[in-house]
């Protein structure tokens, strides 16, 4: 079983629409939690990040950690078509360096 | 600042050939991590180094598969043989000074064939 589980999608929504992105764990040392956006053919690049338990908002995202069921959101208000692309969660542990991925969900976004 | 540099951005090669993949890091940035992406398998960690040092090569698959970091601006990763199911994307991320997320950033990738 992985670390991390991410449902790999396609999820394809119509523009405007809310987006709900999930991913589960099991290693329950992971205590900083981060989403990453990858457009297609490029790296990843960080969109946003929490630490433990809680609600974070910029702009038209939302991340939410709810550390007592292992299971982290990412939440996409008013969805533009520029939002159109992979969406992975990665994890830390307090102590270390190494970031631990989700497989990533792919994301489409119809004008 | 350029980012993070790889080159080359696309390997075609045939089995059984040598492929270096090369990265050069933010300046700066004390932390570089090579990742292989498939889409079975997702984003893997293979190696990371601080300081040009290799901490955890735990995720290399096997002997094929080398790294060194022989100064700050330079990294390489090595297949020798190269076999079909390296086939993938190789990614090659730096962070910096150091905050609990350590956010990394990502150099563009290289797509490797390997026939």
């Amino acid at each position: 079983q992985k670390e991390v589980e991410q449902d790999p999608g396609p999820l394809s929504v119509p523009e405007g629409a809310i987006v709900s992105l999930n991913c589960t764990y099991s290693n329950s040392a992971f205590q900083y939690f981060m989403w990453y956006r990858q457009y297609s053919r490029k790296g990843p690049e960080l969109l946003m990040y929490t630490y433990s338990s809680g609600n974070k908002e910029d702009g038209r995202f939302t991340a939410q950690v709810d550390k007592s069921s292992k299971y982290i959101s990412l939440f996409i208000r008013d969805s533009q078509p520029s939002d159109s692309a992979t969406y992975l969660c990665a994890m830390k542990k307090s102590s270390g360096d190494k970031l631990t991925f989700g497989t990533g969900t792919r994301l489409a976004v119809r004008p | 600042d350029a980012g993070v540099i790889q080159s080359p951005r696309h390997e075609v090669t045939e089995m059984g050939q040598e492929v270096t993949l090369r990265c050069k890091p933010i300046s700066g940035h004390d932390y570089l991590f090579w990742y292989r992406q498939t889409m079975m398998r997702g984003l893997e960690l293979l190696i990371y180094f601080n300081n040009n040092v290799p901490i955890d090569d735990s995720g290399m698959p096997e002997d094929r598969f080398s790294a060194k970091m022989p100064n700050a601006s330079f990294s390489t990763l090595k297949i020798q043989p190269s076999e079909p199911r390296d086939s993938a994307v190789y990614f090659c991320a730096s962070s910096g000074p150091r905050g609990p997320y350590n956010e990394q950033f990502f150099g563009p990738g290289t797509r490797l064939t390997v026939l």
